[in-house]
């Protein structure tokens, strides 16, 4: 079975600084991977998607991230962080019609 | 992607009562599922739930206590039963679309069991 692991649980980044968002899969079949972003007080929202073809992949608000087959990793990254990034972020992979998500990771911006 | 609504958005029950949660689509979609978020913890999935069929339940939920509705393409319900604290948690609608199964979530729904 697919699963994700995301270390860290709250990540402390400070305004302008590189926001790093490490996440690896375990998968037997080439996987579809996702990251969402769920703000206070809301749902899950859709950040970018790895499905084939090109392997870094951006998504909205500045996010980007990487497949990397050899290192089974999707890591998320954005160059400056913003205070509007904090929130939790969800990495997850697909398998049979439904999503694994990684416990995620609790972003906190410095002024 | 689709457009999500669940109502109701917050609510506080008290032990031993029922809450139903509905959740509304835009579209027709074929796969929707329902999930847990206890307080700073993951998604946990609880069902899925197709038009048509019985939803399918995953281990650790059962029918009696989180039973589920799905009369048509854009509409699914979830009830928590018989209430306790450890139900205290964020319930939360998706549906699934194209190959890729990737999901678009509602808003939740804030549950607290006094």
């Amino acid at each position: 079975a697919q699963s994700v692991t995301q270390l860290g649980s709250h990540v402390s980044v400070s305004e302008g600084a590189l926001v790093l968002l490490r996440c690896n899969y375990s998968s037997s079949v080439p996987p579809y991977l996702f990251w969402y972003v769920q703000y206070p007080n809301q749902g899950l929202q859709l950040l970018l998607k790895y499905t084939t073809g090109a392997t870094l992949v951006k998504g909205i608000n500045g996010f980007e991230a990487e497949f990397k087959k050899s290192e089974t990793s999707f890591h998320l990254t954005k160059p400056s962080a913003h205070m509007s990034d904090a929130a939790e972020y969800f990495c997850a992979v697909s398998s049979n019609n439904r999503l694994a998500f990684g416990k995620g990771n609790q972003v906190v911006v410095i002024p | 992607s689709a457009v999500i609504s669940q109502k109701p958005s917050r609510d506080i029950c008290q032990r031993g009562t029922s809450l139903t949660i509905q959740c509304q689509v835009d579209s027709q979609v074929t796969m929707m599922f329902w999930y847990r978020q206890q307080p700073g913890q993951s998604l946990t999935l609880i069902a899925t739930a197709n038009q048509g069929s019985e939803a399918t339940y995953e281990s650790g939920f059962v029918i009696d206590k989180f039973p589920i509705s799905r009369p048509n393409l854009t509409f699914s319900t979830l009830t928590v039963s018989n209430m306790s604290p450890e139900d205290s948690s964020i319930y939360l609608c998706s549906v699934g679309e194209g190959f890729t199964y990737e999901q678009y979530f509602g808003p939740g729904t804030r549950l607290t069991v006094t």
